[in-house]
């Protein structure tokens, strides 16, 4: 069974600083990675995607991938207020067939406060 | 309208009555998604639709049914629901192709109460 394991938090972090978020998956034939985030009452929306080992870079966030350790974390820099909100991993195991899109398993997501 | 559109955004029914959420993606995507939410549970995929054809019905009773009648738009109906089924439905999109990665967006989703 597909697990994708979260620290609930809530994640304290004052304005300014760095940060970190992190993320577990059991599925080893897992392949692409996702970070979403959710404000409260609102939708999903997607801030990251990373599908090779290493860091990827967009502006303020830094996605991490250590697939040996089935592990993906997301960095989030100069840290708003704004930035407070659910960050969700999600998790697609199958790799691209040719057929057929596939869904994703979320982690239950972690609860960020960036404090003022 | 731009993006992924779901209506009601809130429906409150009874276990007897009959109901139908619409979703629609306006991202000339191929591939679209049912998800629900439930308060300290993980979003649960419910069912995946990839060129109008069902992929994957993910153990979901069937009191809910979904359709989906072209690329653009997808439906979940709804009947003789129980009160555990209060949750928020998401409706996503992707584009399914080779080489693609699947990113999924979501709509912003349906408040469901079942009374």
């Amino acid at each position: 069974q597909k697990e994708v394991e979260q620290n609930s938090g809530p994640l304290s972090v004052p304005e300014g600083a760095i940060a970190s978020l992190n993320c577990t998956y059991s599925d080893r034939v897992s392949q692409s990675f996702f970070w979403y985030r959710q404000y409260s009452g609102k939708s999903p929306e997607l801030i990251m995607s990373i599908y090779s080992n290493g860091d990827k870079e967009d502006g303020r966030f830094t996605a991490q991938l250590n697939k040996a350790s089935q592990y993906v974390s997301l960095l989030i820099r100069d840290s708003q207020p704004s930035d407070s909100a659910t960050y969700l991993c999600a998790v697609i195991a199958r790799e691209y067939s040719g057929g057929g899109a596939d869904g994703l398993t979320f982690g239950k997501g972690t609860h960020l406060i960036i404090q003022p | 309208e731009t993006g992924v559109t779901q209506t009601p955004r809130h429906l409150v029914m009874g276990m007897t009555n009959k109901k139908s959420l619409k979703c629609e993606q306006h991202l000339g995507h191929n591939a679209m998604y049912w998800y629900k939410q439930s308060a300290k549970k993980p979003l649960e995929l419910m069912f995946v639709y990839s060129l109008e054809e069902r992929v994957e019905n993910n153990s979901v009773p069937s009191r809910f049914s979904p359709e989906c009648p072209n690329s653009s738009h997808l439906f979940l109906h709804l009947h003789t629901l129980q009160p555990e089924d209060s949750a928020l439905y998401l409706c996503a999109s992707s584009q399914d192709r080779r080489g693609s990665y699947n990113e999924q967006f979501f709509g912003p989703g349906t408040r469901l109460t079942v009374l």
